[in-house]
């Protein structure tokens, strides 16, 4: 079972952006999807977008487009996600999730623990 | 993008209770549907994929099932390790939409 662990908490200006890690070991990689979900304070979830490391294209959700970028680095089994301009808006816990395959595409079986980003001036 | 629609948005339960809980897709997703459970503080863990597979090391008395637009989840008998917030996921298309998510709190 894949173990994600993500980078420690965020405090940022607005306008500013912000860099989110989320490391993965004792499982595969490369070849999984990866996304980045969001959760607002008292809020639902959100998915952000994903990405395929070893092909290195990624789907954004259209709503964030332009803001936001998702990458990996296979040699360090680790991927990031960067959003930039920010606004109290996006005062959330961002986390990182492995999908499944197969009949399990596009669920989320491991989740990083968190990162909490808060944009306060 | 799919709007998916969770009913009830929270409820009360005690101890031994059977509950259900509904998501509703705004256009067909298949059996493309996932059902998380979180508590306070951390992350969704996934209980049921593809309408109504169950997860490795999910309790039996989660179940899920439906097709097309209409979906439930069922715990069969409630425990009390299960008070917390139960969201639904498509995996139809993305944009990969949850629902709103629906409190499950002790009464």
């Amino acid at each position: 079972q894949v173990q994600l662990v993500q980078s420690g908490a965020e405090m940022k200006k607005p306008g500013s952006s912000v860099k989110v890690s989320c490391k993965a070991s004792g499982g595969t990689f490369s070849t999984y999807h990866i996304s980045w979900v969001r959760q607002a304070p008292g809020q639902g979830l959100e998915w952000m977008g994903r990405t395929v490391p070893m092909f290195g294209k990624a789907d954004y959700a259209q709503k964030l487009q332009g803001r936001v970028m998702i990458t990996a680095d296979e040699s360090t089994s680790t991927a990031y996600m960067e959003l930039s301009s920010l606004t109290s808006q996006d005062t959330a816990v961002y986390y990182c999730a492995r999908e499944g395959v197969g009949e399990a595409a596009g669920s989320f079986e491991s989740w990083g623990q968190g990162t909490l980003v808060t944009v306060s001036s | 993008d799919i709007q998916m629609t969770q009913s009830p948005s929270s409820l009360s339960a005690i101890v031994g209770d059977r509950v259900t809980i509904t998501c509703r897709a705004s256009q067909s997703i298949s059996r493309y549907l996932n059902w998380y459970q979180q508590k306070p503080g951390k992350a969704p863990n996934l209980l049921i994929y593809a309408a109504s597979s169950l997860q490795g090391g999910v309790p039996s008395r989660f179940s899920g099932s439906g097709s097309g637009t209409d979906f439930t989840l069922t715990i069969s008998s409630l425990q009390p390790e299960d008070f917390a917030t139960y969201y639904c996921q498509q995996s139809f298309s993305t944009p990969l939409t949850f629902g709103g998510g629906t409190k499950v709190e002790i009464k």
